[in-house]
C-alpha cells in the first residue's frame, strides 16, 4: 500500500516561492505508470488541481498556474516536489499530493492521497 | 468557480436514497471521459469512491453507485448512514484546459 506524506513551509511571504515536497513510501515514483500530482483546497472552496508529473518525467499543469509551477522528482529520495512562484492570498489553501492510475479502459483518477498539508500566506 | 457543477448541500434521513449531480460541458463529461468521484471525511484526505463512471474501488460498499448521461453525471448513495457525512467530489478530464476538473463539492447531511 503505498503512502504519501507532504512536508515544508506552512507559512510564506508574499511574492515568495512556495515549496512542498511529498514522500512516497511503498513504492517508487520511478517504476511502473503513474501520476504523481499536487491538488490543493483553499477553505470553503472546492479542489484545484496543481498539476502532475509522470514516471517519465513529462508533466502537465493547470493553465491558470501554469507560469508560476515547477513539478519535479528526486527519485534518489523517493520524493516529488511542488514549487509556485510569486505566492499571493489567493494560493492560500490546503495542499495535496496524490498518486494517479489508469487501470485498462479507464482515464487517469487518484488512487492514493497525502493527508494534506496547510500553507498560509502571509507577511 | 469550479469548471464542474455540484450542488453544495444536499442532505437525507438515515436509510434513504440521495444523489448528487455533476455537471460538466462538451468539452469534459460530455465528450466522454470518465468521471471519477471522491468522499472527504471531516479532517481527512480525500478517498476514491467511484472510477470510470460506475466501478467501485475494493472496500467501497455497495450502496454507493454512479452514472453518467451526456454532459452530466450522478453519484447516488442508498440506504443513507450517519458515516456517510462527508464532503463529496466528482472529478473529470477537460480537453479545452487538458487537465483534470474537479466539482466545487457537495456536503452530504445526514439528519
Amino acid at each position: 500500500q503505498v503512502q504519501l506524506q507532504e512536508s515544508g513551509p506552512g507559512l510564506v511571504k508574499p511574492s515568495q516561492t512556495l515549496s512542498l515536497t511529498c514522500t512516497v513510501s511503498g513504492g517508487s515514483i520511478s517504476s511502473g505508470s503513474y501520476y504523481w500530482s499536487w491538488i490543493r483546497q483553499p477553505a470553503g472552496k472546492g479542489l484545484e488541481w496543481i498539476g502532475r508529473i509522470h514516471t517519465s518525467g513529462s508533466t502537465n499543469y493547470n493553465p491558470s498556474l501554469k507560469s508560476r509551477v515547477t513539478i519535479s522528482t528526486d527519485t534518489s529520495k523517493n520524493q516529488f516536489s511542488l514549487r509556485l512562484s510569486s505566492v499571493t492570498d489567493a494560493d492560500m489553501a490546503v495542499y495535496y499530493c496524490a498518486r494517479s492510475v489508469r487501470p485498462g479502459g479507464y482515464d487517469w483518477f487518484v488512487d492514493s492521497w497525502g493527508q494534506g498539508t496547510l500553507v498560509t500566506v502571509s507577511s | 468557480q469550479s469548471v464542474l457543477t455540484q450542488p453544495p448541500s444536499v442532505s437525507g434521513a438515515p436509510g434513504q436514497r440521495v444523489t448528487i449531480s455533476c455537471t460538466g460541458s462538451s468539452s469534459n463529461i460530455g465528450a466522454g471521459y470518465d468521471v471519477n468521484w471522491y468522499q472527504r471525511l471531516p479532517g481527512t484526505a480525500p478517498k476514491l469512491l467511484i472510477y470510470g463512471n460506475n466501478n467501485r474501488p475494493s472496500g467501497v460498499p455497495d450502496r454507493f453507485s454512479g452514472s453518467k448521461s451526456g454532459t452530466s453525471a450522478s453519484l447516488a448513495i442508498t440506504g443513507l448512514q450517519a458515516e456517510d457525512e462527508a464532503d463529496y467530489y466528482c472529478q473529470s478530464y477537460d480537453s479545452s484546459l487538458s487537465g483534470w476538473v474537479f466539482g466545487g463539492g457537495t456536503k452530504l447531511t445526514v439528519l
